[in-house]
């Protein structure tokens, strides 16, 4: 199966801080990237969706200048978390599909678990 | 709007005993997909199966099998002698057209443990 690498794995922070995670599809082009977050002992819940080359959607009680999602290109995403707090603290995970359309799949990254102090 | 319903919140077994993790969803989409991943405690998700809504035939992966009764907009997993390395979150999701199918819709998640 197709390969999304996601970095770093663990992050600690300071409040107020910014912190950036990576999201990259390794061996395939991805037009599109999802970002997730899952707070302890919950699901998993979709945060935007990232559009390579313009901006990115976001869900409904997703704070877009506090999540900043940039899509470089057709392999790396990016996800900052800006001016981080605590309650920021969370498993955060990003997944890509190789084409839109009915016969696709999403791979999803390793995760990334912030924890800010 | 999709809707995934994991109503089994923990779940635990004795090694060797059979298990069967529920899911019951709730789509508008005429195709769609439905996935069962599995979240060790490390935190990554591993995928487990993807079935599409026109494949209703019963899937067997070892001790793994899938259950898809479209009748009743179930998708039911049984891990067959269970074991310990089986412990872990097991999420039911689906795609579906409105998300272009990329989007997932995770259930709740249904925590397995496996006791020696």
């Amino acid at each position: 199966g197709a390969v999304v690498s996601q970095h770093p794995s663990r992050v600690i922070c300071k409040s107020g801080t910014s912190v950036k995670i990576e999201c990259r599809s390794l061996d395939f082009q991805a037009t599109t990237m999802f970002w997730y977050r899952q707070f302890p002992k919950q699901s998993l819940m979709l945060m935007a969706t990232s559009n390579e080359g313009s901006k990115a959607t976001y869900e409904q009680g997703v704070e877009k200048d506090k999540f900043l999602i940039n899509h470089a290109s057709l392999t790396l995403s990016t996800l900052t978390v800006t001016s981080a707090h605590p309650e920021d603290s969370s498993f955060y995970i990003c997944s890509a599909s190789r084409t839109a359309g009915v016969n696709t799949e999403a791979f999803f990254g390793q995760g990334t678990r912030l924890t800010v102090v | 709007a999709q809707k995934v319903t994991q109503a089994q919140t923990e779940i635990s077994v004795v090694e060797k005993e059979d298990v069967t993790l529920d899911c019951v969803y709730e789509t508008r989409d005429t195709t769609y997909y439905l996935f069962w991943y599995k979240q060790p405690p490390s935190g990554e998700l591993v995928f487990l199966i993807r079935r599409n809504s026109f494949d209703e035939q019963n899937e067997i992966s070892g001790r793994y099998s899938w259950n898809f009764q479209k009748s009743t907009s179930s998708f039911n997993f049984t891990i067959t002698a269970s074991q310990v390395v089986d412990s872990a979150v097991y999420f039911c999701a689906l795609t579906g057209r409105g998300g272009g199918y990329q989007k997932v819709t995770f259930g709740t998640g249904t925590k397995l443990q496996v006791i020696p």
